[in-house]
């Protein structure tokens, strides 16, 4: 009984590194999202998929890039890290509209 | 920009007594409401899902709705140690996408 679950948990990267975090839900929702959690500024949307074969940019995108691979996973780029990334990242995923998003564990992602 | 407002607490009550979480909307359009618990160093939780107005109990949680007034709340009745966590307001946001805007949540603290 996965949910929702995000590969790695943790991550330390150097500035201008870049790397790939990895989501995969078993639910067979339609849509997915990224989000990121830093203190005092609660959960803001990176991207979002709504259905599979669409991306689109949410609150905070720049910096970012999205794949929807398919139903089941949804990727989350950073091409060249910079240290206003660190962050927590959380991905989501719902089934369709009116209905609850289910969260994985997250990746903790610094970047010195 | 549809906002998502919450007292950021702490809110501290004692074991046995009622906690009440609150939180407004500015979406008039929204349809979907929900609450999330999250622990320290955790990922959010759902607790409630509400959708009409009034009231929506389960176990020791209700939600509460008000449409016109544009505000939804948490009451918690015998509180817990085990319910200090943060609280996450979440609204479903009209138009695409199937998206939720988070507030900033209100930590809560039951104290001994």
């Amino acid at each position: 009984n996965a949910g929702v679950t995000q590969t790695p948990k943790f991550q330390v990267l150097k500035t201008g590194q870049s790397m790939t975090l990895q989501c995969a839900q078993d639910m067979n929702h339609n849509s997915m999202y990224w989000y990121r959690q830093d203190p005092g500024m609660g959960l803001r949307l990176i991207y979002y998929s709504a259905s599979e074969g669409t991306t689109d940019k949410g609150e905070v995108p720049n910096g970012y890039n999205v794949s929807r691979l398919n139903k089941r996973e949804f990727s989350l780029r950073l091409e060249s890290a910079a240290p206003s990334q660190t962050s927590v990242y959380f991905c989501a995923s719902r089934d369709r509209d009116l209905q609850p998003q289910h969260f994985g564990d997250g990746t903790r992602l610094s970047i010195l | 920009q549809k906002e998502v407002e919450q007292n950021s607490g702490p809110l501290s009550v004692p074991e046995g007594a009622i906690a009440s979480l609150n939180c407004t909307y500015s979406d008039r359009g929204s349809q979907s409401f929900f609450w999330y618990r999250q622990y320290s160093g955790k990922s959010p939780e759902l607790i409630m899902s509400i959708y009409s107005n009034g009231d929506k109990e389960d176990g020791r949680f209700t939600a509460q709705l008000n449409k016109a007034s544009q505000y939804v709340s948490l009451l918690i009745r015998d509180s817990q140690p085990s319910d200090s966590a943060t609280y996450l307001c979440a609204v479903g946001v009209t138009g695409g996408g199937n998206k939720l805007t988070f507030g900033t949540g209100t930590q809560l603290k039951v104290e001994l």
